[in-house]
């Protein structure tokens, strides 16, 4: 079986300064890695994942992840956060892309303060 | 497309009352989810349905749950009778096959549900 712990339920951080939201996942088979937001009262957007290749991926929007096989993680990181990155983020695995069911962490409360 | 699309977004209802939760996945979509989100166990997977068949419902908490996919464009989940530990946020989601770019679910804005 498949889990994901995200170290931090929640994660204040200053405009414009850089942020990381830990995850980590325990699995005997390998697994795809996504990053989900939610904006309050919003369902789940994707973010960015990690399927194959490059090891380092990135979003739209400035938030990048990578891939550590080794260490079991695909932190997430932006170098300078906006107001509007204030959300809750998801880190999920499945063993298969999309057509199987996603495991999510617990999620990580990014609040962006003025 | 419109995304995927729930109704209601809210529900109010008494214990032992039947609550219905509907999902109308994106088209062309074979893979439909029913997730709940509660504040102790976060998001978990009650069921999935490919091509309107139930793959696995091992998430499904006890009998009072039960989730049918009659056609590609409609999913319902009902909760017969209700109780207050059934309050959460249910998502529904859906994605292609994957020989069709199916790497990602979509999700839809999902049901709040209380129980009083």
């Amino acid at each position: 079986a498949q889990s994901v712990t995200q170290l931090d339920s929640q994660v204040p951080v200053f405009e414009e300064a850089p942020v990381e939201l830990r995850c980590n996942y325990s699995s005997s088979v390998s697994v795809y890695l996504f990053w989900y937001v939610q904006y309050p009262n919003q369902g789940l957007q994707l973010l960015l994942k990690y399927l194959s290749g490059s090891t380092l991926v990135e979003s739209i929007n400035g938030f990048e992840a990578e891939f550590n096989k080794s260490q079991t993680s695909f932190h997430l990181r932006k170098p300078s956060v906006h107001i509007s990155d204030t959300a809750e983020y998801f880190c999920a695995v499945s063993l298969y892309s999309g057509n199987t069911p996603l495991v999510f962490g617990k999620g990580t409360r990014l609040s962006v303060i003025a | 497309d419109a995304g995927v699309i729930q109704s209601p977004r809210h529900e109010v209802t008494e214990m032992g009352q039947e609550v219905t939760l509907r999902c109308k996945p994106i088209s062309g979509h074979d893979y439909l989810f029913w997730y709940r989100q509660t504040m102790m166990r976060g998001l978990e997977l009650l069921i999935y349905f490919n091509n309107n068949v139930p793959i696995d419902d091992s998430g499904m908490p006890e009998d009072r749950f039960s989730a049918k996919m009659p056609n590609a464009s409609f999913s319902n989940l009902k909760i017969q009778p209700s109780e207050p530990r059934d309050s959460a946020v249910y998502f529904c989601a859906s994605s292609q096959a994957p020989g069709a770019g199916g790497d990602t679910q979509y999700f839809g804005p999902g049901t709040r549900l209380t129980v009083l």
